[in-house]
Parts: C-alpha cells; structure tokens; sequence
C-alpha cells in the first residue's frame, strides 16, 4: 500500500537557518503530494501541495518540489523564524482518492 | 476565516462506554473526513463521506465504528464499544469539489482517553 517516510525529528536550528526536512513516499500512479503543519494546541493545517511530477508547492516561504524520479517531496525552507516551530507532516493522496496518508511528522523547533 | 470545530476537546470513558466525537465541518464543503492519531505514531485515515454515504473507508473503520451528517452542519463519529486501543487524538476534516477536494481543513481533534 502506500506509505510515506520522512526524517526523524525533533529537528532544532537557530534563526535564519535553512531547512530541510526529507520525505519519500510509496505510492502507484501518480499521488498528489502535501505538507501539513500543526502548531501547538492546533489542527493541522495544509501548508503546500503539488498534484503532478515537477510541480513546486509554495508558501510563506516553505517549498518543495514533486520529483517523481526519486519519489520525493522534501520541504525548504531558506530562513526559519521562531514562528515556524511547529510539527511538520508529509502526506499523500493516492490517484483517485482523498483518503490521506500520513508521515510520522518531524518537530521543527527555531530557537533566537 | 471558516474553520472546522469539534467538541469536546477531550473526552474520557470507560471501556465498552459508547461516545460520540461531534464535528461542524467548513459549511461549503462536501466531502468529510476522520483520522486518528495515536499517541506517538502516525496521523491515520478512518473514513470518508460524501453525499450521506460513506466513500472510503480503512481497515481500522470496522464494525464498531459509524458516521452520520444527522443535519445541514454537523458530522460525527460514533464509537459503540470503546476499547482501551481507541485512546487517541481524533481529528474531523472537511474539503470542497473538483480540485479544492484535495485541500482538507482539518480540526483542532478530540483527545479521547479510554480507561
């Protein structure tokens, strides 16, 4: 079935930092592919997505890129703020479905 | 901004209890969504409901498990049994058709502890 991987976390970085956070997936077809992030207290929210290879999703400042070549969606991010500290989840939804399918989610924190 | 609700924020039972978890989706939106997040492990799809009829359902969705859009605004998952496993954050989600039906909104969850 399908499945999504990204990196352990919890991640840390100091302000200003670039991000990287990784996600591969396994999936037939042709998935669209989504981050989602959740502040503390919160619902997740849907932060990105890309419906086909080579899309790029984008937003406040968060990419990631839909390479069907390597199975990949991986998030970026050139200069973290505090207020990014959250957690963040890969997700997919498989051709013809709406049924999401969830990575673990990596805890980002960004210390002044 | 439209936002989906959920009440309660945290409910707690005792086992073979029957609970309802109560959801107002985004009042547009046609398809509704549960997942489940266990304490620890992954976000997991329990079900989706478009049209009064349930659309996709998962393998954790058995026969304890119901939904039902009793009115225009609400969407609630019932549990008629509960069992110590069913401990877990319990998150409603709603999207809209055609493309924006791959945009879900998501609520802030029902913590549900079963003792």
């Amino acid at each position: 079935g399908d499945s999504v991987t990204q990196m352990e976390g919890p991640v840390t970085l100091s302000e200003e930092a670039f991000l990287t956070i990784n996600c591969t997936y396994t999936a037939t077809g042709y998935p669209s592919l989504f981050w989602y992030v959740q502040y503390p207290g919160e619902g997740l929210q849907l932060l990105l997505k890309a419906t086909k290879a080579d899309d790029k999703g984008s937003n406040k400042g968060f990419e990631a890129t839909y390479r069907k070549e390597t199975t990949s969606f991986h998030l970026e991010k050139g200069s973290v703020q505090v207020s990014d500290s959250a957690v963040y989840f890969c997700a997919l939804a498989g051709a013809g479905s709406y049924q999401l399918t969830f990575g673990k989610g990596t805890k980002l924190s960004v210390i002044p | 901004e439209p936002e989906v609700t959920q009440t309660p924020s945290h409910q707690v039972t005792q086992m073979g209890q029957e609970v309802i978890l109560r959801c107002v989706p985004i009042s547009n939106h046609l398809y509704f969504y549960w997942y489940r997040q266990i304490l620890g492990q992954k976000v997991e799809f329990l079900v989706s409901f478009y049209n009064n009829e349930i659309s996709e359902k998962s393998e954790i969705f058995d026969d304890q498990f119901s939904v039902e859009r009793p009115d225009g605004s609400n969407f609630t998952l019932k549990i008629r049994s509960t069992k110590l496993e069913d401990s877990a954050m319990y998150f409603c989600a709603s999207s809209g058709i055609g493309i924006a039906s791959y945009e879900q909104y998501f609520g802030p969850g029902t913590r549900l502890t079963v003792t």
